[in-house]
């Protein structure tokens, strides 16, 4: 597995706005997941898209990924204040049986009421 | 929903002390992972377990660190003679796949003084 890197590292906004977090990675993968962590918890996962999948949805979220620019985004659309978070993406690269995830240093989101 | 749980939430302990962090898996999950951070950085995989053996661990997984899965539903980390540097909050996670979303539980928060 391999290190994400996101991008914005942080990234404040009002109550119904929407948040857009990109993810870049280096090699081949076979899916990418994005996390959420509130401050001191648990990581959550949000989302995962395979490879050969281009877009996804999941209620308030969507995830493109692009394997030829090696990128991913996550957006979040009419954001709320419980969206207040750190986001991570963690490519996978199938390479190893063990399915470890690398995190980068997040996105943190902050959403203002 | 299922959810990994883990125990305790808040470990203190003196340098050199020995202590075991508590998991409970997602019941039919085969594959267990540790990951640790330390207070304001990134989320570090430690080890991942599937098929009662070690997959993979990382650096940081040396001798002092071991895992067991005693039984068909506990999952445990110890830590055989604590550091100052081990102080950091401890999560569990589990996978149905080895190449699928993680379910992370809470956090043990290990305090070593």
């Amino acid at each position: 597995s391999q290190q994400g890197e996101e991008d914005p590292q942080a990234l404040s906004i009002q109550e119904g706005e929407n948040a857009t977090m990109n993810c870049s990675y280096k090699t081949s993968i076979n899916n990418l997941q994005w996390y959420r962590q509130n401050s001191g918890r648990g990581l959550v996962h949000l989302i995962l898209i395979r490879s050969n999948e281009r877009e996804k949805h999941s209620g308030r979220l969507r995830v493109t990924l692009d394997t030829s620019k090696k990128s991913s985004s996550l957006l979040i659309t009419a954001s709320r204040a419980a969206d207040t978070a750190s986001y991570f993406c963690a490519p996978y690269g199938g390479d190893n049986q063990g399915g470890k995830l690398i995190f980068g240093q997040g996105t943190e989101l902050s959403v203002k009421p | 929903e299922p959810e990994v749980t883990q125990t305790p939430s808040h470990q203190v302990t003196q340098m050199g002390q020995e202590v075991i962090l508590r998991c409970v898996p997602i019941s039919n999950h085969l594959y267990f992972y540790w990951y640790r951070q330390i207070l304001g950085q990134k989320v570090e995989f430690l080890v991942s377990f599937y098929n009662n053996e070690i997959s993979e661990k990382s650096e940081i997984f040396d001798d002092q660190f071991s895992v067991e899965r005693p039984d068909g539903s506990n999952f445990t980390l110890k830590i055989r003679s604590t550091k100052l540097e081990d102080s950091a909050m401890y999560f569990c996670a589990s996978s149905g796949q080895g190449k699928g979303e993680q379910y992370f539980g809470p956090g043990t928060r290990l305090t070593v003084t």
